[in-house]
Formats: C-alpha cells, sequence, structure tokens
C-alpha cells in the first residue's frame, strides 16, 4: 500500500541552526500538508501546499519556516533558525483531494 | 480557526464491551477524519464522511457524521484488546484544506 515516508525519524540539533526535514508523498498526490504535535498536544496544522505554491498556512508558520518540492517526489520544510519551542514530532501529509489526507510515521525534532 | 472538543479523553473498558467517542464543535466542518495513533508513529486514517447524517462501518467501528457536520461519533461494538490506542478526530474546515484537531481519545480495552 502507497505511504507517505519521511527522513530522518529523529533529528537533534542545536538552538539556531538549520534543519530540513524531508517527505516524499504518495505518488499521485496533488496536495501536501506539514502539521506538527508538541509532546502531549493535540496536532496542529502548519502549512498546505498545492500545485507549487502555499495554498494555506497557519500562524505559527512564520518566517522561520518554508516548503518547498525541488523535484517531482520531494517535499521539504526548512526551519531557518530553531528554537526550543520547536522541538516536535513533524508529520508530512499529502492527498489527492483535501478531506483525505495520509500521514508520514513523522519526524521527531529535538532542539537543545 | 475552529475547534474540535472530543470526549472522553480516556477510556478504560473490558474486552466485549460497546463504546462511543464524541467530537463535538460549535462550527461547520466541510468533513470529518478519524485517524489512529499509535505511540510514536502518525496518525492512520480510518474513515472520513462528508456528508451530515452520513454513518459508515468499518467491521465493528461505526462512524457518524451529524446532520449539522458539527459533530461526529465513532462507536466500537464488542471491543477487543487490539483497539486499544489513540483515536484523533479531525475536521476539514469549509475554507480551505487543513485539518483541526481533537484531543484524542486514549482507549484502553482490558483482556
Amino acid at each position: 500500500e502507497p505511504e507517505v515516508t519521511q527522513t530522518p525519524s529523529h533529528q537533534v540539533t542545536q538552538m539556531g541552526q538549520e534543519v530540513i526535514l524531508r517527505c516524499v508523498p504518495i505518488s499521485n498526490h496533488l496536495y501536501f500538508y506539514w502539521y506538527r504535535q508538541i509532546l502531549g498536544q493535540k496536532v496542529e496544522f502548519l502549512v498546505s501546499f498545492y500545485n507549487n505554491e502555499i495554498s494555506e498556512k497557519s500562524e505559527i508558520f512564520d518566517d522561520q519556516f518554508s516548503v518547498e518540492r525541488p523535484d517531482g517526489s520531494n517535499f521539504t520544510l526548512k526551519i531557518r533558525s530553531t528554537k526550543l519551542e520547536d522541538s516536535a514530532m513533524y508529520f508530512c501529509a499529502s492527498s489527492v483531494a483535501g478531506p483525505f489526507q495520509y500521514f508520514g510515521a513523522g519526524t521527531r525534532l529535538s532542539v537543545l | 480557526t475552529q475547534l474540535l472538543e472530543q470526549s472522553p479523553q480516556f477510556l478504560s473498558i473490558q474486552e466485549g464491551e460497546n463504546l462511543t467517542v464524541y467530537c463535538n464543535s460549535s462550527s461547520v466542518f466541510s468533513s470529518l477524519q478519524w485517524y489512529r495513533q499509535e505511540p510514536g508513529e502518525g496518525p492512520v486514517l480510518l474513515v472520513t464522511v462528508v456528508t451530515g447524517g452520513e454513518v459508515k462501518k468499518l467491521k465493528r467501528l461505526t462512524f457518524q457524521f451529524g446532520d449539522a457536520r458539527k459533530d461526529s461519533s465513532l462507536h466500537i461494538t464488542a471491543a477487543q484488546p487490539g483497539d486499544t490506542g489513540l483515536y484523533l478526530c479531525a475536521g476539514r474546515e469549509t475554507s480551505g484544506s487543513r485539518l483541526t484537531f481533537g484531543e484524542g481519545t486514549q482507549l484502553t480495552v482490558n483482556p
């Protein structure tokens, strides 16, 4: 069964460093998303991406965050200068149409 | 941002019992998704309901979307230990495609 793949599974970084989280969405999907889940809290929407541009973003997705689809298969989330409060599980999701969003296993980001 | 309240937050029952998890909002959603999440993993999509009043069945799981598309329920019949996990509801907002998640219901089914 097709699945969303995320790498790495765990990323440890120093505060202030840049990180790039990578995702390979399901191949025929057109909509791509990033969500995050801080430990013990609910899953929160960050950004959605369609037709090579951001279609929607939340208040969390500030200038420190950016997304890119560098080629036909990858979808990345970059955090330019990480803060302690960026520590969370980051989930990539993809869908053919809006409602049916399939999630990856996540990347655990630990900012020290 | 629309809010979803999920209840109960924790539920511990014996094998064979029935249970219902509720997801409520004062806002209308264009669709409602139910996910199951295991520790350290991503949410796994169980079902999507789109039409007000819609009922979908997945083996022992029955999902219902409220007539006004503001609430949903998940009913499990004859729960089994394998049903143990975190169940999340997520609503797709009427404008845009973002999902708003509930807090989740941690279900434990004891043998």
